[in-house]
């Protein structure tokens, strides 16, 4: 089956930048999506199709991929940043990576 | 605004049924493709069911195929998921999601959820 690898957790110190990844062999010929979870709350899309941002969406979160490895780059992290991160794709069927919990020291 | 609103959830015993609703509000509701999204306690997101915007294709998870079905009525703007034969497995929050529809594989908006707990 298609697995998607994220790290369990990433620490980011604040106003600094936390590179959250997402591996599979041949993820670079995927379109990668990533949401944002917050305790109690909603998921939220903050990157489509690798590298778009949905409105709304700081330009502090930029994506990318190739190879074997997504990533969702957040620049000058905020407090406000601290929560669970999915990447997603389609494969015939949904698939949601492990998730990774970013803490900001 | 764009809006999804679970219920129906609730504390079920193993073996039980349960029938989970998604009223969609703000878009036109028969042109997305909708998918019922869940998180076990202490777990990631987990991809339940999909169904296209007419209703007429459906796709589930290994995990629930044969045990949950997933339909929409889009008169009514709401979507379903029946959930049968349930097991202690299946506790967990419930989302719905609308799926983008520029795009057809990635969810842009989600609902707050519904929680599920199956007991033994």
């Amino acid at each position: 089956s298609y697995e998607l690898t994220q790290p369990l957790s990433v620490s980011v110190a604040l106003g600094q930048t936390a590179r959250l990844t997402c591996g599979e062999n041949t993820i670079g010929s995927k379109n990668v999506h990533w949401y944002q979870h917050k305790p109690g709350q909603a998921p939220v899309l903050v990157m489509y199709r690798n590298t778009n941002r949905p409105s709304g969406i700081p330009e502090r979160f930029s994506g990318s991929n190739s190879g074997n490895t997504a990533t969702l780059t957040i620049s000058r992290a905020e407090a406000g940043d601290e929560a669970d991160y999915y990447c997603q794709v389609w494969n015939s069927v949904v698939v949601f990576g492990g998730g990774t919990r970013l803490t900001v020291l | 605004e764009v809006q999804l609103l679970e219920s129906g959830g609730g504390l079920v015993q193993r073996g039980g049924s349960l029938r989970l609703s998604c009223e969609a509000s703000g878009f036109t509701f028969s042109k997305n493709a909708m998918s019922w999204v869940r998180q076990a306690p202490g777990k990631g997101l987990e991809w339940v069911s999909l169904i296209s915007g007419r209703g007429g294709s459906t796709s589930s998870a290994d995990s629930v195929k044969g045990r949950f079905t997933i339909s929409r009525d889009n008169s009514k703007n709401t979507l379903y998921l029946q959930m049968d034969s349930l097991r202690v497995e299946d506790t967990a929050v419930y989302y719905c999601a609308k799926m983008d529809q520029s795009t057809s594989d990635n969810f842009d908006v989600w609902g707050q959820g519904t929680l599920v707990t199956v007991s033994s």
